[in-house]
């Protein structure tokens, strides 16, 4: 199994309130992401890194700020949380600069469960 | 823009009764499909890539094969293990350098004994 821990795994928190969720890899990927989970969506990118300190928006960034200060750590941040917010978050790790890698699928950690009331 | 649809939303299956689900695409350009399954409270696990059409590839009772527009994941004689949410995703070959995925919603798959 890929080395991709999220950390908490479960969250309840009240609306307006700060939230920071942690993705940590030991497989020294470059690239890491954040998705969202909702029923009847799928799978959505909200933001995405593709080294220490460089990051993008993805399809649902509006809301959510990220991090990436070392290469081994991605951190999601919810501003200040609201009731829309509440979904299953994923991490997620590839390396397309690897020789033989540029095409090979994400691996994702177990993600986070987010509540807020 | 790309799009992925899967069918069914769900389906249940008797304990070898062979079956397929199917992911339909629209992308500018096929990089690779992907086929993941997702267990109850755990992060989706990769299954398959496809590249190109005419592709198959065969994993114990799964069998995912590749045409210009679809893929299926065939599964025969299922057991009541292989219950879980099958996600399919595409990477568009104009995607540029993210290698970023589009999803579909999934199907989910009862098996029962």
């Amino acid at each position: 199994d890929a080395g991709i821990t999220q950390s908490p795994r479960h969250k309840v928190t009240e609306t307006g309130t700060p939230v920071t969720l942690r993705c940590h890899q030991t497989e020294n990927h470059r690239y890491m992401y954040w998705y969202r989970q909702d029923p009847g969506h799928g799978l959505r990118l909200i933001h995405y890194s593709y080294g220490v300190k460089d990051t993008d928006k993805g399809e649902v960034s509006d809301g959510y700020s990220v991090s990436r200060s070392k290469t081994e750590d991605f951190l999601l941040t919810l501003e200040s949380a609201t009731s829309s917010q509440t979904s299953v978050y994923f991490c997620a790790i590839s390396d397309p600069t690897l020789k033989g890698q540029e095409n090979q699928p994400q691996h994702f950690g177990d993600g986070t469960r987010l509540s807020i009331l | 823009e790309d799009q992925v649809t899967q069918s069914p939303e769900a389906l249940r299956l008797q304990e070898g009764e062979s079956s397929s689900l199917n992911c339909s695409y629209t992308v500018s350009g096929l990089r690779g499909l992907f086929w993941y399954r997702q267990d109850p409270g755990k992060g989706p696990e990769f299954l398959f890539t496809l590249y190109s059409a005419g592709e198959e590839k065969e994993k114990e009772r799964l069998k995912a094969t590749l045409t210009k527009k679809e893929s299926f994941l065939h599964i025969t004689a299922p057991k009541p293990e292989d219950s879980a949410t099958y996600l399919c995703a595409v990477r568009d070959l104009y995607g540029g350098a993210t290698n970023k995925l589009i999803f579909g919603t999934g199907t989910l798959l009862a098996v029962q004994p």
